[in-house]
């Protein structure tokens, strides 16, 4: 069974451009969180997507936002980029029900100049 | 709010056993994640608490405390290759909102 795909791997942009991350998860899991990993805050959650509904929000500003789609693939935007965005934008998902472990992908590696 | 506090760092010795301590105080508490992640790689899951007591995996062990908000990771006969982050992660929501701790790095030396 192929794991949880991430695009693109690295990515470089500009202050004030925006960006949108991609997430597969593992086939037949239907829940998709993100987080946010830098060196000084750790893993921060995002927000859970479920059945294309967001389920849970972490406290990021409305620059942030994602969206799920019927087949369960995941996608987060983030508009006006910011210097501090520069982080490891990780995704996991879930089999969802009563399966709570999270399989993550390798992440999306954004650096913002 | 949520806290979870984890120690930033600890060093073992390769055949020895090690204790990862985290305290947690969250709203709401589902269960209790361990997860390692070596440098450069995505974490991967070690275990999942909900009840209190321990639970025996191995080599890697888990004990939780809800009335403490506490927990522990113990890893017996440690290898080189458990040197990684250890993260502490609380799922507290209504569905799965997970919060993290910042992670204990741990070194592992011959």
């Amino acid at each position: 069974k192929a794991g949880v795909t991430q695009t693109p791997r690295y990515l470089i942009k500009t202050r004030g451009q925006q960006v949108t991350l991609s997430c597969s998860p593992i086939s037949g899991h239907r829940s998709v969180s993100w987080y946010q990993q830098t060196p000084g805050q750790g893993l921060q959650f995002l927000f859970e997507y479920f059945s294309e509904t967001q389920r849970n929000k972490g406290n990021f500003p409305g620059r942030f936002s994602g969206r799920q789609f019927s087949n369960s693939r995941s996608e987060m935007n983030v508009s006006t980029l910011e210097l501090g965005d520069s982080a490891l934008y990780l995704c996991a998902s879930t089999l969802a029900g009563s399966s709570y472990e999270q399989y993550f992908g390798p992440g999306t590696r954004l650096t913002v100049t | 709010g949520q806290n979870i506090d984890q120690p930033t760092e600890m060093t073992a010795t390769e055949g020895a056993i090690v204790q990862i301590n985290c305290t947690y105080q969250t709203s709401g508490f589902n269960g209790l994640f361990w997860y390692q992640q070596h440098a450069g790689e995505a974490p991967t899951f070690l275990s999942y608490n909900v009840l209190d007591g321990l639970e025996e995996k191995g080599r890697f062990s888990s004990f939780l405390s809800r009335s403490k908000g506490y927990s522990y990771l113990l890893l017996k006969e440690l290898q080189m290759k458990d040197s990684a982050s250890y993260l502490c992660a609380v799922n507290s929501g209504g569905y799965q909102k997970v919060t993290f701790g910042t992670g204990t790095k741990l070194q592992v030396i011959p």
